[in-house]
């Protein structure tokens, strides 16, 4: 079945430095969305890719999707300490089912 | 803003008791999604909803089973609790014609 992996698992920064976290589908992705779990929190969505090269940014966030729908990335500049959380890709097969597959997650952890 | 509801919000059982988690979606949503996340687990995806008609179906144990009601609010019922049940159940909705899901506070579930 479609696997999405994302590296690292775990990132500790210091506040101000730069955070990326990579994900890796399996399969090539009809699109791929990003969300935001705050400790002890839901999930939350930050933003949906669709195009194959598409760059989006959202203040100090940057999100790429790969050429090739199949891997994608988020870039936090200049990190704050409320940008701890757990980063999660979803993909969406772009053969068959709508289901989302959830990435592994990135937890980021702030050091003030 | 409107957002998503479950209910309840916690809930204890005994192995092999059952429990059912009711889902209210944002209104004017058609699709609902059911996820199980574990502890330090990503939301793994069980099973959807849309216009009243399962849509789509995931790692779902025989035991649970669910459906969406003609106000488009959810229910999971989930039978024969064992310990592994344990987690983390998050209902999401998203609008007609749109991936983004909007993801409620969940319900914690313990199995003792």
């Amino acid at each position: 079945g479609q696997q999405v992996m994302q590296i690292p698992q775990y990132q500790h920064v210091q506040e101000g430095e730069d955070f990326t976290t990579y994900c890796n589908s399996s399969t090539t992705l009809s699109n791929i969305q990003w969300y935001k779990q705050r400790p002890g929190g839901h999930p939350v969505f930050l933003i949906q890719l669709v195009k194959s090269g598409e760059v989006k940014k959202q203040k100090r966030l940057t999100f790429q999707f790969g050429e090739a729908k199949k891997n994608s990335s988020l870039h936090i500049t200049a990190t704050q300490t409320t940008d701890v959380g757990t980063y999660f890709c979803a993909g969406r097969a772009i053969f068959g089912n709508e289901k989302l597959t959830f990435g592994t997650g990135t937890r980021l952890t702030i050091i003030p | 803003a409107a957002g998503v509801i479950q209910s309840p919000r916690h809930l204890i059982k005994e192995k092999r008791e059952t429990a059912t988690l009711k889902c209210y979606p944002i209104p004017r949503h058609d699709t609902v999604y059911w996820y199980q996340q574990g502890p330090g687990q990503d939301p793994q995806f069980l099973i959807s909803f849309y216009e009243k008609m399962q849509s789509d179906k995931g790692s779902i144990p025989d035991r649970f089973s669910a459906q969406q009601f003609s106000d488009y609010h959810s229910e999971l019922n989930m039978s024969s609790l064992e310990l592994g049940d344990s987690a983390l159940y998050f209902c999401a909705s998203s609008r007609p014609s749109s991936h983004e899901q909007y993801f409620g506070p969940g319900t914690r579930l313990t199995v003792t």
